[in-house]
C-alpha cells in the first residue's frame, strides 16, 4: 500500500496569516491517465471530514478560494492564504491513484 | 442536496456481530461507488472497504485488516449501504463514515456511527 506522511502534524497558526502543510507519497501519484489523484480534506471537531481538494488542484465546490494545492510525483502542498478562524481542525491528504485508498497521518491546525 | 445518514452503530462484544447502514438520498445511488472509512478514536482515517455501481456488478473490495470478516452490501430499492461487521475485535471500535466516490475521491460523508467492541 502507499504510504503518505505529512509534515508538520501539528501547526500553530495566526489568524490572516499563510499556512501551508506537506504530504508525501511512497510512490510517484501519477497515474497512467495522466492525472494526479491527490486530495486534501479537512474535519473540524465532532464533524466527519469533509472535501476541500480533488484531482491535486481543484477545489469542491463551495470550498473558498484562500484555499489551494499544488505539488507533483511524491510532494505535495496544501496552502491557506489567510488563516480564518473556521479553518481549526486536522487536515488529512489522501491518495487515490493506487488501490487502495490511503489517507496521511493529519496535520492538527490551531490557533 | 447530497445526503448520507449512517446509523446502526453500538456496543458489542468481542467476536459478535453487527451491521451498519448508510441512508441515501439527492443522488441515485445504484450510479455511485461507494466506501466505508472509519476512524479509532483520537486516530486518522483507515479505508475499510468499498461497492461498486451496478453497471459493473455490485463488485466489492475490502481492506486487508477486515477481509473476510465485513461485507459491504447495497439496497438500490431503499437506497441504503449497508456494512455487516463479523467476529469483530476490540480494534474495530471507531466510528464508521459511508462515504460517496466522485472524481477520484470521497465528496460527500455521511456523519458517521460509533461502534464499540468490549468485554
Amino acid at each position: 500500500d502507499i504510504v503518505m506522511t505529512q509534515t508538520p502534524l501539528s501547526s500553530p497558526v495566526t489568524l490572516g496569516q499563510p499556512a501551508s502543510i506537506s504530504c508525501k507519497s511512497s510512490q510517484s501519484l501519477v497515474h497512467s491517465d495522466g492525472n494526479t489523484y491527490l486530495s486534501w480534506l479537512h474535519q473540524r471537531p465532532g464533524q466527519p471530514p469533509r472535501l476541500l481538494i480533488y484531482m491535486l488542484s481543484n477545489r469542491f465546490s463551495g470550498v473558498p478560494d484562500r484555499f489551494s494545492g499544488s505539488g507533483a510525483g511524491t510532494d505535495f502542498t496544501l496552502e491557506i492564504s489567510r488563516v480564518e478562524a473556521e479553518d481549526v481542525g486536522v487536515y488529512y491528504c489522501m491518495q487515490a491513484t493506487h488501490f487502495p485508498f490511503t489517507f496521511g497521518p493529519g496535520t492538527k491546525v490551531d490557533i | 442536496e447530497v445526503q448520507l445518514v449512517d446509523s446502526g452503530g453500538g456496543l458489542v462484544e468481542p467476536g459478535e456481530s453487527l451491521r451498519i447502514s448508510c441512508a441515501a438520498s439527492g443522488f441515485i445511488l445504484s450510479n455511485a461507488y461507494m466506501h466505508w472509512v472509519r476512524q479509532a478514536p483520537g486516530k486518522g482515517l483507515e479505508w475499510v472497504g468499498r461497492i461498486k455501481s451496478r453497471s459493473v456488478g455490485d463488485t466489492t473490495e475490502y481492506a486487508a485488516p477486515v477481509r473476510g470478516r465485513f461485507i459491504i452490501s447495497r439496497d438500490d430499492s431503499k437506497n441504503t449501504v449497508s456494512l455487516q461487521l463479523n467476529s469483530l475485535k476490540t480494534e474495530d471500535t471507531a466510528v464508521y463514515y459511508c462515504a460517496r466516490e466522485g472524481s477520484w475521491t470521497f465528496e460527500y460523508w455521511g456523519r458517521g456511527t460509533l461502534v464499540t467492541v468490549s468485554s
